[in-house]
């Protein structure tokens, strides 16, 4: 079974500077998909940036990038000139590649705080 | 958005009384999802869905079963509600084939256990 590993519960940033949240995972597949979801207050899920197995260069979505280490099975995220508006809960999570029914398995989270 | 309404969005009930949790999507997506959220846990995988009346159990399927008889509609009952299924339940959907790699969320649904 796929697992993902958020090791960091909580992390704090002062505005502006940049933050990097870690994530791991396990799998036997070779082909497979890799997100980042956002969780305000509202607890809404908003999808951040995804990240495609078989592709080799790393996902950005404004100040959002990934570090995508294939091999290690390592899947962070880098927020660039964090924002008030950036504090949330942060969920990595993983699904197998296919057109198959699976969903999503999901890390515990971080809770990022954006210092002022 | 994927057009996804969960109802009701709030409610309290007392254990041992049946609940039914309805989610409504308006785009067609064959596949749907339901997951529960608690704190330490992250999002746990309930049940699935992978077309009308074709359901399956994921990760943490005791105490709750599913139903799909029209695509756009996918319920979530607990039988006898109990105080560890007080949690927040997020429906979610998917398009078919490689095209749909994304999962779409509503936006829960808190149900309290009393």
């Amino acid at each position: 079974a796929q697992t993902v590993t958020q090791s960091q519960p909580e992390m704090s940033v002062q505005e502006a500077e940049t933050v990097t949240l870690s994530c791991t995972y396990d799998t036997s597949e070779s082909d497979y998909y890799l997100f980042w979801y956002k969780q305000p207050p509202s607890r809404q899920m908003i999808l951040v940036i995804r990240q495609e197995a078989y592709k080799q260069q790393n996902a950005t979505e404004n100040r959002f990038s990934v570090n995508f280490q294939k091999a290690a099975k390592s899947f962070s995220l880098k927020i660039s000139d964090s924002q008030l508006g950036d504090a949330a809960m942060y969920f990595c999570a993983y699904r197998r590649s296919g057109g198959g029914a699976d969903g999503l398995t999901f890390g515990k989270g971080t809770h990022l705080i954006i210092q002022p | 958005d994927a057009g996804i309404t969960q109802s009701p969005r709030h409610k309290v009930t007392e254990t041992g009384t049946p609940v039914t949790l309805r989610c409504h999507q308006t785009e067609n997506h064959r596949y749907m999802y339901w997951y529960r959220q608690d704190p330490g846990h992250g999002l746990r995988l309930i049940h699935y869905s992978y077309g009308v009346k074709d359901t399956d159990k994921g990760e943490v399927s005791d105490g709750y079963s599913v139903s799909r008889s029209k695509t756009e509609d996918f319920l979530l009952t607990l039988e006898s509600a109990t105080s560890s299924q007080t949690s927040v339940y997020f429906c979610a959907t998917r398009l078919t084939g490689t095209s749909g790699n994304t999962i779409y969320f509503g936006e829960g649904s808190w149900l309290t256990v009393v």
